[in-house]
């Protein structure tokens, strides 16, 4: 079964850092790029960065750039969301999801809770 | 900057009838770059239709999809009550890159 599983969301100060990990299962991993995706509460689906097949290749949302870093270990099937410098604004739900063709988003994890406050 | 916008933001309608989403983008898009997405409460997203007009695997042939340039529609031909969720539009521009409607909430 194809599936991806996000872990490390909690509760964080604001400037304070988390790292988030999304463990890959069911598919080639090293063949596709990945993308994490953020819901804040009650509110839409927003595009946060993604990641080639080879890590090679980056891009991210203007409202996190200089602050998240995305990047991935094929050996482990895994891709990470690291966060620095969080904001209040940054609380959200994130999502991992698979990149299929034509840019959409194939398979998606359940989501990890990532909440800046004081 | 690209911005998309869906219509109606709340559709009710009764089992069996068919319903109509509207996503219009503020700028011409390929077509191959738009998808539609089914979220359930406290569910992750589904993707239910990429390329514009393409299922996604295990979608229901009642989920179809079509458009072009800057308009596009998700029609589900005959609601079942499991129908109801919000989805989502997205487009793929070169900037910026993934983009999502703010959704179209289905009660049924």
């Amino acid at each position: 079964e194809v599936q991806v599983v996000e872990s490390g969301g909690g509760l964080v100060q604001p400037g304070g850092s988390l790292r988030l990990s999304c463990a890959a299962s069911g598919f080639t991993f090293s063949n596709y790029w990945m993308y994490w995706v953020r819901q804040a509460p009650g509110k839409g689906l927003v595009y946060v960065s993604r990641i080639n097949n080879d890590g090679g290749g980056t891009t991210y949302a203007d409202s996190v750039k200089g602050r998240f870093t995305i990047s991935r270990d094929n050996a482990k099937n895994t891709v990470y969301l690291q966060m620095n410098s969080l904001r209040a604004e940054d609380t959200a739900v994130y999502y991992c999801a698979r990149g299929g063709g034509y840019h959409a988003f194939d398979c998606w994890g359940q989501g990890t809770l990532v909440t800046v406050s004081s | 900057e690209i911005v998309l916008t869906q219509s109606p933001g709340t559709l009710s309608l009764s089992p069996g009838e068919r319903a109509t989403l509207s996503c219009r983008a503020s700028q011409t898009v390929s077509s191959s770059h738009s998808a539609w997405y089914q979220q359930k409460p406290g569910q992750a997203p589904r993707l239910l239709i990429y390329s514009a007009s393409s299922r996604a695997t295990g979608i229901p042939d009642r989920f179809s999809g079509s458009g072009s340039g800057t308009d596009f529609t998700l029609t589900i031909s005959r609601l079942e009550p499991e129908d109801s969720a919000v989805y989502y539009c997205q487009l793929y521009t070169s900037s910026p890159e993934w983009t999502f409607g703010q959704g179209t909430k289905v009660e049924i």
